[in-house]
């Protein structure tokens, strides 16, 4: 069965550090996510992606952070100077058509210390 | 602004009692629903679904949940709780007019004993 798949499972980084989080949506999917869950609460949106450009954004997503598909398979996130109150898990997520059920990633837990 | 509440923080239950967990929402438009499970440690994997027509859904592992519109709910229910089933319940909502995003409930989560 075709899945989202997400690295690292697990990234430890130190404050101010970009980092690159990893996502390969599934193949037929045109629409990309990105959601984060910060331990104990919510799971929130960030972003989404469509035709090789941002179509919305939350007010979470601010100029730290970034999207893009470098290729034909990879979507990634990045955050330019991480702070302590980006710790969270990050999930990705893929959806074949617009107002369709989105599939989820396993997540890569982001920890700045 | 749309919200997503689902009232009850943790629930237990026996092996083999029935189930219902709560899901209210607040949306301007009509919303697609979602339930999602997540186990310790694991991604979120969608149990069962809501666009449109009949409003009790099936979904996997035996799960189902009834949209009921007058109320804004959208209970998921199980006649037979597994101990597999302890994991840690998302009511998601979306709708046309938002985008595609997805707002969640803060999730219950479901302790099973034996």
């Amino acid at each position: 069965e075709p899945e989202v798949t997400q690295t690292p499972s697990h990234q430890v980084t130190q404050m101010g550090q970009e980092v690159i989080l990893r996502c390969v949506p599934i193949s037929n999917h045109l629409y990309f996510y990105w959601y984060r869950q910060i331990l104990g609460q919510k799971v929130e949106f960030l972003v989404s992606f469509y035709n090789n450009e941002i179509s919305e954004k939350s007010e979470i997503f601010d100029d730290q952070f970034s999207v893009e598909r470098p290729d034909g398979s990879n979507f990634t996130l990045k955050i330019r100077s991480t702070k302590l109150e980006d710790s969270a898990m990050y999930f990705c997520a893929s959806s074949q058509l617009e107002n369709t059920e989105a599939f989820f990633g396993q997540g890569t837990r982001l920890t700045v210390v | 602004a749309q919200s997503v509440t689902q009232p009850d923080i943790h629930i237990t239950v026996s092996e083999g009692a029935s189930l219902e967990l709560r899901c209210n929402y607040s949306y301007g438009a009509t919303p697609y629903l979602f339930w999602y499970v997540q186990s310790p440690g694991q991604g979120l994997q969608l149990l069962l679904k809501y666009f449109s027509g009949d409003t009790l859904v099936q979904g996997i592992k035996g799960f189902e949940a009834e949209f009921k519109r007058s109320q804004s709910s959208f209970n998921l229910r199980k006649p037979s709780v597994h101990w597999s089933d302890a994991a840690e319940y998302f009511c998601a909502v979306g709708a046309r007019e938002y985008g595609n995003k997805l707002v969640f409930g803060a999730g219950t989560i479901l302790r099973v004993k034996s």
